[in-house]
């Protein structure tokens, strides 16, 4: 199936540093969605943006809905070492169609 | 948010073997779930989706007969793994949306055939 490009693919930062990541996609989604990915557990859903330019936080998470609706970005300040692991973006055609990002590995450094 | 558990969380199982994961709703009804198979450090790849009360579509690649998906009721999914072989080994995550346009995802499921 179709993937979205993310990038970086991985971060390495110290702690305390603002990270930022995003997605793109030659389509139009309906939908961008961002999860979070511990090592052996299933994504679990951080944040939803559902139009065009949407800026919507959550915490120390904030995301937006590019204005083309073929990208979006995921920040997140003041890193901390809990912020470990795989973030991937995902994006929503129409109905049960969900593509997801290739992933950005992030380490945080204490 | 929603929650959709997965059971077993892992198995160990001999080569030639079946083996079936449970994908559950705990606090909504499904009507649709997915199936999906992640690698080592790499992203999900759907698999298939389950349609209750009517038969599975499997994205191109995936055999019909090997990967096995029954969803008899509104809260329940399963995927069985017939006949499994080494290459098999991966986790298996299931998701589903209780809201139309927000999937949520079980815990997965860590199989390795031996």
């Amino acid at each position: 199936g179709q993937q979205l490009n993310q990038s970086p693919q991985s971060m390495f930062i110290q702690e305390g540093e603002d990270v930022s990541m995003n997605c793109t996609s030659s389509s139009i989604f309906n939908t961008w969605l961002w999860y979070k990915q511990d090592p052996g557990e299933g994504p679990v859903l951080l944040i939803a943006l559902y139009k065009a330019g949407e800026l919507t936080s959550n915490g120390r998470l904030t995301a937006q809905f590019g204005i083309t609706r073929k990208d979006s970005f995921l920040n997140i300040s003041a890193s901390i070492p809990s912020d470990v692991g795989i973030y991937f973006c995902a994006g929503q055609l129409s109905g049960n169609q969900f593509y997801f990002g290739t992933g950005t590995s992030l380490t945080v450094i204490p | 948010g929603a929650v959709v558990s997965q059971h077993p969380s892992w198995v160990i199982c001999k080569s030639g073997t079946s083996v079936k994961i449970e994908c559950r709703s705990l606090d909504f009804q499904a009507t649709t779930m997915f199936w999906y198979r992640q690698f080592p450090k790499q992203s999900l790849m759907l698999m298939a989706t389950s349609n209750e009360g009517s038969k599975a579509t499997y994205e191109q690649g995936v055999e019909k007969d090997k990967f096995l998906i029954n969803h008899a009721s509104l809260t329940l999914s399963t995927l069985t793994v017939t006949s499994a072989h080494p290459e098999d080994s991966s986790f298996y995550i299931c998701s589903s949306f209780p809201v139309y346009n927000e999937q949520f995802f079980g815990p997965g499921t860590r199989l390795t055939v031996l």
